[in-house]
């Protein structure tokens, strides 16, 4: 079965650390994103990324940094975490021109404390 | 800018009644077209998909939608809804940035089923 898997379902961390999270794709799709989701706004996507090393901002950059060393890792980082980035923050997938849609990963709750 | 408007946040629907959950969407070439379900705590996953051909498409656990240029609409039908069936549903438009896809989301319509 094909997958997206993040590295973890729950992660707790203090104001000011710096935080990573791992997403790992087996489809061989070119295309990564990082999205973060939130009550009544829906999903809103931070980076994404199309190629290897490749790195494109999406809708709300800020604050965070992305890395793409292989095709199939994609890493989100929170370079000082702050409280307002408590959030769930979902990984997703696709060939490079869309076909199929995206597949998701089951998305990590981030809780900044 | 591409934009997709989900304009009911919260639906109820007894079980075994039929299901409409709207969708408009604002994009100036032909629009490919998607919606998700997304159960508690989890990610989300693909119900169906319209890129071209017959407007009307089938996807899974017996959804359907119905693109209509002229409305910039697609609605997700249901004929029975089931209680597993409550959850979030996302509509999403695909746009194409220099020969790649990105997908813009609605914000979400979360479907309650009553017994």
């Amino acid at each position: 079965d094909v997958k997206v898997t993040q590295s973890s379902r729950y992660l707790v961390k203090r104001t000011g650390e710096k935080v990573f999270l791992e997403c790992v794709q087996d489809m061989d799709h070119e295309n990564m994103f990082w999205y973060r989701q939130d009550p009544g706004l829906g999903l809103r996507l931070i980076y994404f990324s199309y190629d290897v090393k490749m790195k494109e901002k999406g809708d709300i950059p800020e604050g965070y940094s992305v890395s793409r060393e292989k095709k199939e890792r994609f890493s989100l980082i929170l370079e000082s975490a702050s409280t307002n980035q408590t959030s769930m923050y979902l990984c997703a997938s696709s060939f490079r021109d869309g076909s199929g849609g995206y597949t998701f990963g089951s998305g990590t709750r981030l809780t900044v404390v | 800018a591409q934009s997709v408007t989900q304009p009911d946040i919260h639906i109820t629907v007894s079980e075994g009644a039929s299901l409409e959950l709207r969708c408009n969407y604002s994009y100036g070439a032909t629009p490919y077209l998607f919606w998700y379900v997304q159960s508690p705590g989890q990610g989300l996953q693909l119900l169906l998909k319209y890129f071209s051909g017959d407007t009307l498409v089938q996807g899974i656990k017996g959804f359907e939608a119905e693109f209509k240029r002229s409305q910039s609409s697609f609605n997700l039908r249901k004929p029975s809804v089931h209680w597993s069936d409550a959850a979030e549903y996302f509509c999403a438009v695909g746009t194409m940035n220099t020969g790649f896809q990105k997908l813009v989301f609605g914000t979400g319509t979360r479907l309650l089923v009553s017994p």
